[in-house]
């Protein structure tokens, strides 16, 4: 099972928008509804911010919003803060042998 | 909230077996709701699910890792455990325990804070 495609960084300034993008297959992210999103800080673990492609579990600022398009599914931090820096993981259920894959992982800076 | 605990060497020779245990607080692991699963993260690279048990002792593995992996459950201590037999350097890496809804997203929604382990002689 192959992971799921992400950019390796992306960068914003504070109180702009950045996306970050998730790409897979039609039997992972495209089949599906079930993405989830991970925010990371360095020897941290990751902490889920969006389930079901676009639901925020209790806690999680609105700033963080998920979609899906096709084989690609999206999060974007609106209003970025110097906290939201961090690293990103995308998952998705999957048909194939293992129940859900994660992404590559794309790290955020915010300059 | 429930909090989930890894625990174990952080040091192991190639060729023997890894062991670890996450302890469970906040919730009953036998409440049979939930899988409770092992992922693991080399360094600097990105996350590996290694497998998951249900309460019944039911277990599903990464078929890349099957051949040397187990994990089992022991209800009475709220624990569940990991073995990864012949490790090798390949095996370094922080190894999280997480809680996954059985009926729900099909991901991880509680992680414990994670272990480091190397493989070195």
């Amino acid at each position: 099972q192959s992971a799921l495609t992400q950019p390796a960084s992306v960068s914003g300034s504070p109180g702009q928008s950045i996306t970050i993008s998730c790409t897979g297959t039609s039997s992972d992210v495209g089949g599906y509804n079930y993405v989830s999103w991970y925010q990371q800080h360095p020897g941290k673990a990751p902490k889920l911010m969006i389930y079901d492609v676009s639901n925020r579990p209790s806690g999680v600022s609105n700033r963080f919003s998920g979609s899906k398009s096709g084989n690609t599914a999206s999060l974007t931090i609106s209003g970025l803060q110097a906290e939201d820096e961090a690293d990103y993981y995308c998952s998705s259920y999957t048909s194939s042998s293992t129940p859900y894959v994660f992404g590559t992982g794309t790290k955020v800076t915010v300059l | 909230q429930v909090q989930l605990q890894e625990s174990g060497p952080g040091l192991v020779k190639p060729s023997q077996t890894l062991s670890l245990t996450c302890t469970v607080s906040g919730g009953s692991i036998s409440s049979g709701s939930y899988y409770w699963s092992w992922i693991r993260q080399p360094a600097g690279k990105g996350l590996e699910w290694i497998g998951r048990i249900y309460t019944s002792g039911s277990t599903n593995y990464n078929p890349s890792l099957k051949s040397r992996v187990t994990i089992s459950v022991d209800t009475s201590k709220n624990q569940f455990s990991l073995k990864l037999s012949s490790v090798t350097a390949a095996d370094t890496a922080v190894y999280y325990c997480a809680r996954e809804a059985v009926a729900g997203t099909p991901s991880p929604d509680y992680w414990g804070q994670g272990t480091l382990v190397t493989v070195s002689s």
